[in-house]
């Protein structure tokens, strides 16, 4: 158990809709990361964030956004959703979010666009 | 930019056999750090060894190691008389020291150990 927890675990949705996935990182760890997997792009950083700001950004589409809150659990946005969204989203987290630290991530939440 | 190549996508192997899967990654940086990552069936990815480019030693943990050769830019992992639980997708990572920045993944190489 990695101690960081993404729910909901599935989510099936169909296309045009809009969905929150959220993320409770690990005790202690102040930074948050979100990725998504998919079969032909493999992992993809989308964003990271450091303590509520936004410390880097990746390929994440502008139909897509995140935050995190005071108490530091995050939420992923996906809106206009498309059958090419379909994938597993992970969160990870780190301690201060320096490139050195090993991420430490969630189970991934399974998103399916009917 | 960083960039991290698994050029195995597949590998089977009989149980109790060793298996080395190979990674290569491409930095211009010298302060770098690499890392493995396991991902069993039930999908979730657990983090295996950090490696910093400052130290190449190789590493033992029980039936896995890793062999880090700069001269090569290769970071391989070898587990010693395979099981059927090491059935995984394993990731190569790469990421720099600063702060903002992401890990850069392999694309992953799909091990299956047989019975």
């Amino acid at each position: 158990d990695s101690g960081v927890t993404q729910t909901p675990k599935h989510l099936i949705t169909a296309t045009g809709q809009r969905v929150t996935l959220r993320c409770s990182p690990r005790s202690g760890d102040l930074s948050v990361y979100w990725y998504q997997q998919s079969l032909d792009q493999g992992l993809q950083f989308l964003i990271q964030y450091y303590n509520g700001e936004e410390r880097a950004k990746g390929n994440i589409l502008e139909r897509f956004s995140a935050q995190q809150f005071p108490d530091l659990h995050s939420e992923l946005n996906l809106s206009s959703l498309e059958l090419g969204d379909s994938a597993l989203y992970f969160c990870a987290s780190s301690a201060t979010g320096e490139g050195k630290q090993p991420q430490h991530f969630g189970d991934g939440t399974r998103l399916s666009i009917l | 930019a960083q960039k991290v190549t698994q050029a195995q996508t597949e590998i089977s192997v009989v149980e109790k056999e060793d298996v080395t899967l190979d990674c290569v990654y491409e930095t211009r940086d010298t302060t770098y750090y690499l890392f493995w990552y396991k991902q069993p069936p039930s999908g979730e990815l657990v983090f295996l060894i950090r490696r910093n480019s400052f130290d190449e030693q190789n590493e033992i943990s029980g039936r896995y190691s890793w062999n880090f050769q700069k001269s090569t830019s290769s970071f391989n992992f070898t587990i010693t008389a395979s099981q059927v639980v090491d059935s995984a997708v394993y990731f190569c990572a790469l990421t720099l020291p600063t702060y903002g920045q992401n890990f850069v993944f392999g694309p992953g190489t799909r091990l299956s150990v047989l019975p």
